[in-house]
């Protein structure tokens, strides 16, 4: 079944570490999106791709890396988390074209103690 | 810069009840418009897709309304029920995804 997939689900680090959330799609989407969501409050695009080896920063400036090498793939990385990183972190990915919606991931909860 | 806005920010109603959503956006030169629902601590499902050429979308109790050259989007839940409690997002899409605050729903027995 095509779908998009985040791991891991929760994750609780201490400050200082590195770490990375994973982002899959099995669906061939060339484009996709990192958002991060702070508890109640709204989403907002931190990172997107439209293809392999193109990556571009978001609306909202983020402490984060990405990287594109696989279509399917998209990571997002953080060499030294922080407190203030605490947050939801959502994947999705979209048809190239605009007459398709977007599909998002299950996300990923961050609490960086 | 496109800036998307949904009014209310909550509700609460009885079971049965229609309900009417709103959203509205400052840029109509959108692709399309997308419809979310969010369960609290979860991803995003997506509801109803809406193209700019299009008035509206229908999908069982749900049905959503675009009126792009006045920046509106309606989101109409009929015989509403418990289960519809979530925040519903609204998202504009030009070119990237921009997405309102979201209405709080619930619904009680």
């Amino acid at each position: 079944e095509a779908d998009i997939y985040q791991t891991p689900r929760y994750l609780v680090i201490g400050t200082g570490k590195k770490i990375t959330l994973e982002c899959s799609q099995t669906m061939g989407h060339d484009k996709m999106y990192w958002y991060q969501q702070d508890p109640g409050m709204e989403l907002h695009l931190i990172h997107y791709s439209y293809g392999v080896n193109s990556t571009e920063k978001g609306d909202l400036s983020s402490e984060s890396t990405v990287s594109r090498i696989r279509t399917e793939h998209f990571p997002l990385t953080l060499e030294s988390a922080r407190p203030s990183h605490t947050s939801q972190y959502l994947c999705a990915s979209s048809v190239d074209g605009s007459n398709y919606g977007y599909t998002f991931g299950s996300g990923t909860r961050l609490t960086v103690v | 810069k496109q800036e998307v806005t949904q009014i209310p920010a909550a509700l609460s109603v009885p079971e049965g009840e229609n309900l009417v959503l709103n959203c509205s956006f400052t840029d109509s030169a959108i692709y399309n418009l997308q419809w979310f629902r969010q369960d609290p601590g979860k991803g995003l499902t997506s509801l109803l897709l809406i193209q700019s050429s299009q008035r509206e979308q229908t999908s069982g109790r749900l049905n959503a309304s675009l009126d792009k050259s006045s920046g509106r989007s309606t989101l109409y839940i009929a015989a509403s029920q418990p289960g519809d409690s979530a925040t519903y997002l609204c998202a504009a899409n030009t070119d990237k995804l921009i997405f309102g605050t979201g209405t709080r729903l619930q619904v009680f027995p």
